[in-house]
């Protein structure tokens, strides 16, 4: 029972430097999304995709951007990596329709020197 | 998506039941309850979720108060491995379809004593 799979799982970039995050589900689900966790807090929605093909801005948009590669994989990057995306990046995914609970990967944690 | 107040931290011991409040006053008619719990190093897992009457489920109860403004988790008999960050989250059955995100406050650290 994989469910969502995230790589890597820790990273270290230098300011400036791009990275991609990867993503996968072997639920059949419609939806992913990516959150961050920022010590202390809760998750904040980055973007999420309510289907293959498409995606929406969440709460925590600037300095990403994701493409919904197919219905499995959902990737997040980093095109100019800066300190304050230093941070726990998280992938999830649900069933279509509201009462379906999301599906948590372990999450990536990356820090930016 | 209608605001939620926790309580920071609460500590319980193990084999007791664990009754975890949430205050939702400004919950509207459309916005079902949710309950996730986050374990130490891992993404938040789904518990429960309810609209008015009370839930049961192998994981937890959720007991919802007649005027819907508050509700509670409630973990039968508390283990170790219920030691966790529990977050009360509210959705709105006409937002977005229910592709849209989920809403996170800072939740309640739930700590278990042996």
């Amino acid at each position: 029972n994989a469910g969502v799979t995230q790589t890597p799982k820790f990273q270290v970039l230098k300011t400036g430097q791009s990275m991609t995050l990867q993503c996968a589900q072997d639920m059949n689900h419609n939806s992913m999304y990516w959150y961050r966790q920022d010590p202390g807090m809760g998750l904040r929605l980055i973007y999420y995709s309510a289907s293959e093909g498409t995606t929406d801005k969440g709460e925590v948009p600037n300095g990403y951007n994701v493409s919904r590669l197919n219905k499995r994989e959902f990737s997040l990057r980093l095109e100019s990596a800066a300190p304050s995306q230093t941070s726990v990046y998280f992938c999830a995914s649900s069933g279509r329709g509201w009462n379906q609970p999301q599906h948590f990967g372990d999450g990536t944690r990356l820090s930016i020197l | 998506d209608a605001k939620t107040t926790q309580p920071n931290s609460m500590e319980s011991n193990e084999e007791e039941p664990v009754h975890l409040p949430c205050n939702h006053s400004t919950i509207s008619g459309t916005d079902y309850i949710h309950w996730y719990r986050q374990l130490p190093s891992q993404g938040p897992e789904y518990v429960i979720h309810g609209l008015t009457s009370n839930v049961n489920n192998r994981m937890a109860s959720l007991a919802i108060a007649e005027d819907r403004k508050s509700s509670t988790l409630i973990l039968h008999r508390a283990t170790l491995r219920d030691a966790a960050v529990y977050y009360c989250i509210l959705r709105d059955v006409n937002s977005g379809g229910g592709a849209d995100g989920l809403t996170f406050g800072k939740g309640t650290h739930l700590i278990i004593q042996p």
